[in-house]
């Protein structure tokens, strides 16, 4: 089964406003990471963390970890229509080489 | 950096066919490559893990003999489907990652295959 879970499955909001999504995953990792997929499109990596990170930054983006709950979010402050996307997060689990990838959630910015 | 070439991008053929499709990493060495499929409206789900010169590891539930990976050299690895079948029918999209195991991923475009 998919390792990690994500909320919402679908997210819209109006342009300017914050979008955070939530992810949940199950056994320990190594790091979480986030990737965007436009429709059609293959992914592209936005965000790693490191289990022993709490938290990190990049232009609008912001990550945080929790290894305690296992939970991970990802705000994107002042949206953009381009933002719309899907958004999955990934974790790299300890032991294994390859990514788990979580349902997902649909976000769409109203212009 | 980092990019991942995925050929072809949309292939329609009829069933029975047996399809090629490329995954080339441009501009570094992928060391590992995954091959993924997609259903509509869902996430990605991993079929198997190449690594260079050596046999694919297959997911659980996934048949060898359907898909066959080959990952002779650093910069490429191929997916055939083979006797396509229409509940093959899918996004296949590969990704590549180079010397470290806990790095991103680095995605291709994705193949659309259309089996009629």
């Amino acid at each position: 089964s998919q390792q990690g879970e994500e909320d919402p499955q679908a997210l819209s909001i109006q342009e300017g406003e914050n979008a955070t999504m939530n992810c949940s995953y199950k056994t320990s990792i190594n790091n979480l990471q986030w990737y965007r997929q436009n429709s059609g499109r293959g992914l592209v990596h936005l965000i790693l963390i490191r289990s022993n990170e709490r938290e990190k930054h990049s232009g609008r983006l912001r990550v945080t970890l929790d290894t305690s709950k296992k939970s991970s979010s990802l705000l994107i402050t002042a949206s953009r229509a381009a933002d719309t996307a899907s958004y999955f997060c990934a974790t790299d689990l300890q032991g294994a080489q390859k990514l788990v990838f979580g349902q997902g959630t649909r976000l769409t910015i109203n212009p | 950096g980092a990019v991942v070439s995925q050929h072809p991008s949309w292939v329609i053929c009829k069933s029975g066919t047996s399809v090629k499709i490329e995954c080339r990493s441009l501009d570094f060495q992928a060391t590992t490559m995954f091959w993924y499929r997609q259903f509509p409206k869902q996430s990605l789900m991993l079929m198997a893990t190449s690594n260079e010169g050596s046999k694919a590891t297959y997911e659980q539930g996934v048949e060898k003999d359907k898909f066959l990976i080959n990952h002779a050299s650093l910069t490429l690895s191929t997916l055939t489907v083979t006797s396509a079948h229409p509940e093959d029918s899918s996004f296949y999209i590969c990704s590549a990652r180079g010397g470290t195991h806990e790095g991103p991923q680095h995605f291709g475009d994705g193949t659309r295959l259309s089996i009629l």
